[in-house]
């Protein structure tokens, strides 16, 4: 199984701050990885698929780089909207994993 | 709009066996997988297992922690997927959520979720 290892668990930040999460895969993943934002109380948001595709109505701050075992997740400028968990997720192979997460706190 | 709706959590004692299902609406529901997954109070997302479309002759697969009691099922005539869960136990307890998969070589990604149902595992 393919294991994902996110950093921090828990970043604090201010809004204009830029923000960047860092995922970790136990083997090479191409660029078979997504970004999910998440609220308390609320399902996953889909923001980045393929490594670095922003999806359709998630706003440009969002951005996704990387491939092979090294990913990140940036935020450019925080937004008080932002302030969340946000998980990535391998799909490299059929059995998907997920990142422990990452909040997002206000500093 | 795309929507999915969960249903079917709730209280369930030790050792039963509890149906999820989850309602979809506005795309076509035969040509995509759903997933299953679960998040535990206070813990992050965990994948429990998907079953593909019609052209992929509807095989699933499962998460080694929920495989062999966990089974996932579909009605493309209902626009529904299901989740049978045996033999439970209080580390079940969580969220439920399905999600539509989103096709890649060999797994997906999930571009839409449902807002989730609870199950709680307890005499």
């Amino acid at each position: 199984d393919i294991q994902m290892t996110q950093s921090p668990s828990t970043l604090s930040a201010s809004v204009g701050d830029r923000v960047t999460i860092t995922c970790r895969a136990s083997q090479s993943i191409s660029s078979w990885l997504a970004w999910y934002q998440q609220k308390p109380g609320k399902a996953p948001k889909l923001l980045i698929y393929k490594a670095s595709n922003l999806e359709s109505g998630v706003p440009s701050r969002f951005s996704g780089s990387g491939s092979g075992t090294e990913f990140a997740l940036t935020i450019s400028s925080l937004q008080p909207d932002d302030f969340a968990t946000y998980y990535c997720q391998q799909y490299h192979t059929a059995l998907c994993s997920f990142g422990q997460g990452t909040k997002v706190e206000i500093k | 709009e795309v929507q999915l709706v969960e249903s079917g959590g709730g209280l369930v004692q030790p050792g039963q066996s509890l149906s999820l299902s989850c309602a979809a609406s506005a795309f076509t529901f035969g040509d995509y997988a759903v997933s299953w997954f679960r998040q535990a109070p206070g813990k992050g997302l965990e994948w429990i297992g998907f079953i593909r479309g019609k052209a992929f002759g509807w095989t699933s697969e499962y998460a080694a922690s929920v495989r062999g009691r966990f089974t996932i099922s579909r009605d493309d005539s209902k626009a529904n997927a299901y989740l049978l869960m045996n033999s439970l136990t209080a580390e079940d307890t969580a969220v439920y959520f399905c999600a539509r998969g989103c096709a890649a070589v060999a797994g997906y990604y999930f571009d839409y979720w449902g807002q989730g149902t609870l199950v709680t595992v307890s005499s």
